[in-house]
């Protein structure tokens, strides 16, 4: 089963509306990140947050992280239609190897 | 940049059949990955190997063989396909420091393989 589940599955805004995504996962970590991937491509990474950090900026990207619920969210804010995408987050679960969640499909109407 | 480069783009394969995908990263990386996603599952970890010449189970091993040739290679073979092995793969690879996972994954840009 996987670790991490994002919620909502789809999502679909106006362009210059703020898009939050959230993450849960399930076992302890020592790091979580946010990737996004781009229809028929490879994923890139958005921002990585480390278990003893609350709250990271990267640009217009906003990631929390709450270990006590085992969950992260991931806010664009101002989104532009460029962001239409689908993003996954991942964690380590203390190991050598990372584990995805299903994702969020973003679409950004311009 | 190349990063990381994966061979072939494209495959259609019959059941049966056999084929091995390259992933190669001139990032001198230890860590390698190769993941399948399909829709609506995001990606399924299938093998990685933390440092060269090591290999490890991911979530969905059963019907795939890996070789982590060297630092810069780390192959997914399939020995018999499967229609249910139809599927996009990514290789990826990461830095690691001791026990911990220090930073991004680099993802290829994905091999599409389909199994008739």
């Amino acid at each position: 089963s996987q670790q991490g589940e994002e919620d909502p599955q789809a999502l679909s805004i106006q362009e210059g509306e703020n898009a939050t995504m959230n993450c849960s996962y399930k076992t302890s970590i020592n790091n979580l990140q946010w990737y996004r991937q781009n229809s028929g491509r490879g994923l890139v990474h958005l921002i990585l947050i480390r278990s003893n950090e609350r709250e990271k900026h990267s640009g217009r990207l906003r990631v929390t992280l709450d270990t006590s619920k085992k969950s992260s969210s991931l806010l664009i804010t101002a989104s532009r239609a460029a962001d239409t995408a689908s993003y996954f987050c991942a964690t380590d679960g203390g190991t050598y190897k990372y584990i995805f969640g299903t994702g969020t499909r973003l679409k950004v109407l311009a | 940049n190349a990063g990381v480069t994966q061979t072939p783009k494209f495959q259609v394969l019959k059941t049966g059949q056999s084929m091995t995908l390259q992933c190669a990263q001139d990032m001198n990386h230890n860590s390698m990955y190769w993941y399948r996603q399909d829709p609506g599952m995001g990606l399924r970890l299938i093998y990685y190997s933390a440092s060269e010449g090591t290999t490890d189970k991911g979530e969905v091993p059963n019907g795939y063989n890996v070789s982590r040739l060297n630092k810069r290679e780390f192959s997914l073979r399939l020995e018999s396909a499967a229609p249910s092995q139809t599927s996009v793969y990514f290789c990826a690879s990461s830095e690691r420091l001791g026990n911990l996972l220090t930073g991004e994954l680099f993802f290829g840009e994905g091999s599409r393989l389909t199994v008739l």
